[in-house]
């Protein structure tokens, strides 16, 4: 069984400053990965950044970092440098050996 | 076209109708993924198709909804005797491959149902 959890709602950020999205697991698979999805308000989802299980480092796509804690099951997302365009919502998401499941999604606005 | 295909973009019923949605994948895509999204909530998984075969189905709400998929290509999801409850975007996504070798999902624009 798989459990994702972000516990922001909603957040706010600068332009220019850097946020960091939370999330939580919990899975029994051995070997999983771990996403992070965009949603602006257009309704596409956005792939943005992934994460093995067994990846020793940090991904990194652009602006976006994954902060990977195995011991903690936690993999958060951080954007750098917030631009108005990343006001959305931001999924966090698993993979196992069968479904992905999302979490609930945390709505992050960026204030000019 | 290049990306997941879902149909129809949008559908209105009256409660108690059948509707059945579509999706195409993308070509050579063996894991399809059914999501349903109510307004301003997130992603419930509903069912994943590895080929044509369902190795999880736990996400399907009620013996109402059932879904199918021909080889790796088009499945469709079918509602029988909607209800208004049903009323949601239903996006599909597709894979490369499923399991733990599972890359980036690829999302269909979704199909919006409405049911009065």
């Amino acid at each position: 069984a798989q459990k994702i959890t972000q516990t922001q709602p909603g957040m706010f950020v600068q332009e220019k400053e850097a946020v960091t999205l939370d999330c939580t697991y919990d899975t029994s698979d051995p070997s999983y990965g771990l996403f992070w999805y965009k949603q602006p308000s257009s309704g596409e989802m956005i792939f943005l950044i992934y994460q093995g299980s067994y990846d020793q480092q940090n991904a990194t796509e652009g602006r976006y970092s994954l902060n990977f804690q195995k011991a903690r099951k936690s993999a958060n997302l951080v954007i750098s440098a917030s631009q108005l365009g990343d006001s959305a919502m931001y999924f966090c998401a698993s993979g196992g050996y069968q479904k992905v499941t999302f979490g609930t999604g945390t709505k992050l606005q960026v204030i000019p | 076209g290049a990306g997941v295909s879902q149909s129809p973009s949008n559908k209105v019923t009256e409660k108690g109708k059948d509707v059945e949605l579509r999706c195409d994948p993308i070509s050579g895509h063996t894991a399809l993924y059914w999501y349903r999204q109510r307004l301003g909530q997130g992603l419930e998984f509903l069912i994943y198709f590895q080929g044509n075969s369902a190795p999880d189905k736990s996400g399907l709400p009620s013996d109402r909804f059932s879904a199918e998929r021909t080889g790796e290509s088009v499945s469709t999801l079918t509602i029988q005797r909607t209800q208004q409850e049903d009323s949601a975007v239903y996006l599909c996504a597709s894979s490369l491959v499923g399991g733990t070798a599972t890359g980036e999902l690829f999302f269909g624009e979704g199909s919006r149902l409405t049911v009065l």
